[in-house]
């Protein structure tokens, strides 16, 4: 157990909605990054809050947003969902910006999309 | 861009050989790498890690090379074990005024009884 927490593990939808995925990320972390994988492919880099504040972005469409919160834990909302929008999504921690050290991976949700 | 979707490349091992995965990375300004291991329907787990100082890093049954001149990673497992069976990825943590893992498309390791 990384100790990082996403729910919900599972999520169906169709096409055109809206869902939001949360990340508890480990207790003491203060970054959290959002990564997509579709099937069979790599970790695509979205997004990274540090403390509060957005960090860095990667390959994350407009349709897609994230926050952080004060509490620390995070939030992935996905909106206009299509088709292609179908994936694991997997949350991230690291105890700093990232410098020098592991990122602890959640378990993933993994959202279909009908 | 980054990640360009690839069918994963796989490779197959007796169990009890040694494994070697191997690993491009793309930005000779990264300067720590990390091997992740990938079960099944599971999250990436943290194996091993390496700085850009160093050219070599052991652990428990796992060894890491960086030849920064080339910009390449190999992950060798020593006695690979069915339990290995998995997908593994190498992260190049990058900074271009902030941190992101950056992974590579990964290699599926496959542990033939």
């Amino acid at each position: 157990d990384s100790g990082v927490t996403q729910t919900p593990k599972h999520l169906i939808t169709a096409t055109g909605q809206r869902v939001t995925l949360r990340c508890s990320p480990r207790s003491g972390d203060l970054s959290v990054y959002w990564y997509q994988q579709s099937l069979d492919q790599g970790l695509q880099f979205l997004i990274q809050y540090y403390n509060g504040e957005e960090r860095a972005k990667g390959n994350i469409l407009e349709r897609f947003s994230a926050q952080q919160f004060p509490d620390l834990h995070s939030e992935l909302n996905l909106s206009s969902l299509e088709l292609g929008d179908s994936a694991l999504y997997f949350c991230a921690s690291s105890p700093t910006t990232g410098e020098n050290t592991e990122a602890f991976f959640g378990q993933g949700t993994r959202l279909t999309v009908v | 861009g980054e990640n360009v979707g690839l069918h994963l490349p796989t490779l197959s091992v007796q169990e009890g050989d040694n494994s070697i995965i191997n690993c491009a990375y793309s930005n000779s300004a990264s300067d720590y790498f990390i091997w992740y291991k990938q079960e099944s329907g599971k999250g990436p787990q943290f194996i091993i890690d390496i700085r850009s100082n160093m050219d070599k890093r052991q652990g428990q049954r796992v060894t890491v090379l960086l030849n920064k001149t080339v910009k390449h990673l190999s992950l060798q497992i020593a006695a690979t074990q069915p339990g290995d069976s998995a997908v593994y990825f190498c992260a190049e943590n990058r900074s271009s005024g902030t941190y992101k893992y950056i992974f590579g498309t990964g290699t599926r390791l496959k542990v033939l009884a």
